[in-house]
């Protein structure tokens, strides 16, 4: 079955420091996209990033960084220069290629200290 | 533009009564999803809709629960005989056919 795990339910972080937050999946397959989602308090989930499978290359967004190891299963996120307004519940999801059933993760909870 | 917008915002309904939530995806979106989240959990699949195809209702978790989209966009995801089981915020989303998805805010349903 494919999963996606995040282990760590609540991270924080001080204001202008660095965060990672963790996500493994599990799959058999070879294709698929993985991306970070953003819920704050307004419940409106906010794409972060999004990483192909067959792309090496690490994605990046502005303060936002992936490190994403496929033979590892594990895309992680990096935020740098944390700002307050980073403080939500963070998704890991994992879509298959040639299908739209997006996996989500447990979610982790950032809290951004001032 | 317009993003992904669902009513009600919050619906508060008694335990056995039916209730209907609205989704309206992005112009020109041909995928729709719902997704349902309940209080501190991830987001749970439920159904999926891509164009002409027939949607994907693999993960509806009882006969309660049904879905349609009529004319390709607008969409109504109707809970009968609802149960406190029930209780979560209902999210939907839609997409181009291989884009990513954009959400809306959710209905927030609590049964009584």
């Amino acid at each position: 079955a494919q999963t996606v795990t995040q282990s760590q339910p609540e991270m924080s972080v001080q204001e202008a420091e660095t965060v990672t937050l963790s996500c493994t999946y599990d799959t058999s397959e070879s294709d698929y996209y993985l991306f970070w989602y953003k819920q704050p308090p307004s419940r409106q989930m906010i794409l972060v990033i999004r990483q192909e499978a067959y792309k090496q290359q690490n994605a990046t967004e502005n303060r936002f960084s992936v490190n994403f190891q496929k033979a590892a299963k594990s895309f992680s996120l990096k935020i740098s220069d944390s700002q307050l307004g980073d403080a939500a519940m963070y998704f890991c999801a994992y879509r298959p290629s040639g299908t739209y059933k997006y996996i989500f993760g447990t979610g982790t909870r950032l809290k951004v200290l001032a | 533009g317009a993003g992904v917008s669902q009513s009600p915002s919050n619906k508060v309904t008694e335990k056995g009564k039916d209730v209907e939530l609205r989704c309206d995806p992005i112009s020109g979106h041909t995928a729709l999803y719902w997704y349902r989240q309940s209080l501190g959990q991830g987001l749970e699949f439920l159904i999926y809709f891509q164009g002409n195809s027939a949607p994907d209702k693999s993960g509806l978790p009882s006969d309660r629960f049904s879905a349609e989209r009529t004319g390709g966009s607008v969409s109504t995801l109707t809970i009968q005989r609802t149960q406190q089981e029930d209780s979560a915020v209902y999210l939907c989303a839609s997409s181009l056919a291989a884009g990513v998805a954009n959400f809306g805010p959710g209905t927030r349903l609590t049964v009584t």
